[in-house]
């Protein structure tokens, strides 16, 4: 059974600072993984999807990695800005979708 | 392309209560999805629908819960006897049918139906 764990839990950050949400699964067997932004009460909007063959992609200030052999991946988020609070969920993708518990992020003014 | 969407947005009701929510996907979508999210942790699976057949249906989706697809368009998903540990926000996602580019494709989340069972 596939597990998605996200490390941290939560992140508090003053504005401006570079920052890094890990994401680890158990299974390599995937089609993509996905990075997805939460906010209080809402749906989900997607940010990145990193294909199985891919190693990065990248959008505006935000850049995902995937390690699929050791079952990795991390969202860097550059310049963090108030703007960026909310909870950041990691999916992986194989027929369904796999999701981590989120990391909760407050960018401080 | 109007989106996913889900009704209602909000629903509060007394434990021991039916309720029934409505999840419409983008019109050419065959396949459907919905999945669960309680307070502080991701959407977890509950079940999915090619067409009006349910294909899948997770051990997380007790007797208590019964969803359908009757025309292959919009599903529901009805829960009886509802209890406090129902409350949980239950979203709906769709997506084209098989074959796809596996590398890229993905699913598309509604805005989800907020339960609070009192």
């Amino acid at each position: 059974k596939q597990e998605v764990t996200q490390i941290p839990a939560a992140l508090s950050v003053p504005e401006g600072e570079n920052l890094v949400l890990n994401c680890s699964f158990t299974d390599s067997a995937i089609y993509n993984l996905q990075w997805f932004r939460q906010d209080p009460g809402k749906g989900l909007t997607s940010l990145l999807l990193i294909q199985s063959s891919q190693r990065e992609q990248t959008s505006g200030r935000l850049n995902a990695s995937l390690d699929k052999s050791s079952g990795r991946s991390t969202l860097y988020i550059a310049a963090s800005q108030p703007g960026d609070s909310a909870t950041y969920l990691c999916a992986v993708n194989f027929n369904k979708f796999y999701f981590g518990s989120g990391t909760k992020l407050n960018v401080k003014p | 392309d109007t989106g996913v969407s889900q009704d209602p947005r909000h629903k509060i009701t007394k434990r021991g209560q039916n309720v029934t929510f409505r999840c419409d996907p983008i019109s050419e979508h065959n396949r459907l999805y919905w999945y669960r999210q309680t307070l502080g942790q991701g959407p977890e699976f509950l079940t999915y629908f090619q067409n009006e057949a349910q294909l899948e249906k997770s051990r997380l989706l007790s007797d208590r819960f019964s969803a359908e697809r009757p025309k292959g368009s919009f599903s529901t998903l009805e829960i009886q006897r509802t209890e406090q540990g129902d409350s949980a926000m239950y979203l709906c996602a769709s997506r084209p049918s098989p074959p796809w580019d596996r590398g890229v494709e993905t699913q598309y989340f509604g805005p989800g139906t907020r339960l609070l069972v009192l």
